[in-house]
């Protein structure tokens, strides 16, 4: 049973468009975040959402904006799309600190721009 | 910031034999160590976390070792079996909470051969 849902699984964007992918988790983490994965990159930290404001934006650009209408949603909208932009979106959540938190993983959006 | 490096890339190993997966990192004052365990189309799964100056830990199937002194970490496979075939991450935190996000290695892709 998934503790945090992504959605789509797949997506598939023509260049210069605009997706928003989804992200819910049910663990009741005060924290969540958004991680992306390229291609021979490392997995790469975006941002950190607590209490639905943000904490840290490392690498994304302004197209990759954070939206949080709930506590446990943190979606991510990206416009102008670019086909660098193609990679696997991963959302995660923790408890924002405690030696015993650990951060958790969603399954993952792959987004391919053509 | 904090960059992590892990080795190797690719590892085949044989049932039954361990293999080791090590990463060095440079911020001396990274405070949470991680590894994680990725099959293919899933989410990452966490393995274990650390955070004592030179620790130990034994999982089930693995051995964690962490040296402060030498910024190092490392995951022992130990008798490994076909389940253990998959991707293996290694990530640091630079502070007690996970704000400013987790800094991956690139990765260890695993496969178990009988």
């Amino acid at each position: 049973d998934p503790k945090i849902i992504q959605k789509p699984k797949y997506l598939v964007a023509v260049t210069g468009s605009e997706k928003i992918l989804i992200c819910e988790q049910y663990l009741g983490h005060n924290a969540m975040y958004w991680y992306r994965q390229s291609a021979k990159k490392p997995l790469e930290f975006m941002f950190s959402y607590s209490y639905q404001k943000l904490m840290d934006n490392q690498t994304a650009s302004s197209r990759f904006q954070p939206q949080s209408s709930k506590k446990n949603h943190l979606d991510l909208q990206i416009t102008a799309l670019k086909p660098d932009d193609s990679a696997t979106y991963f959302c995660a959540s923790s408890q924002e600190r405690g030696e015993n938190t650990e951060v958790f993983f969603g399954k993952g959006t792959r987004l391919t721009v053509v | 910031g904090e960059q992590v490096e892990q080795r190797p890339p690719h590892l085949s190993v044989r049932e039954g034999d361990s293999a080791v997966i090590t990463c060095t990192y440079t911020d001396p004052n990274s405070y949470y160590f991680f590894w994680y365990k990725q099959e293919p189309g899933a989410s990452l799964q966490l393995l274990m976390k650390v955070f004592s100056s030179t620790e130990i830990n034994e999982g089930q199937g693995f051995t964690v070792l962490l040296n402060k002194k030498d910024k190092r970490l490392s995951l022992n496979l130990t008798a490994a079996h076909p389940g253990d075939s998959a991707a293996y991450f290694c990530a640091v935190s630079a502070a007690n909470n996970y704000a400013q996000g987790l800094t991956f290695g690139l990765g260890t892709r695993v496969s178990v051969f009988p």
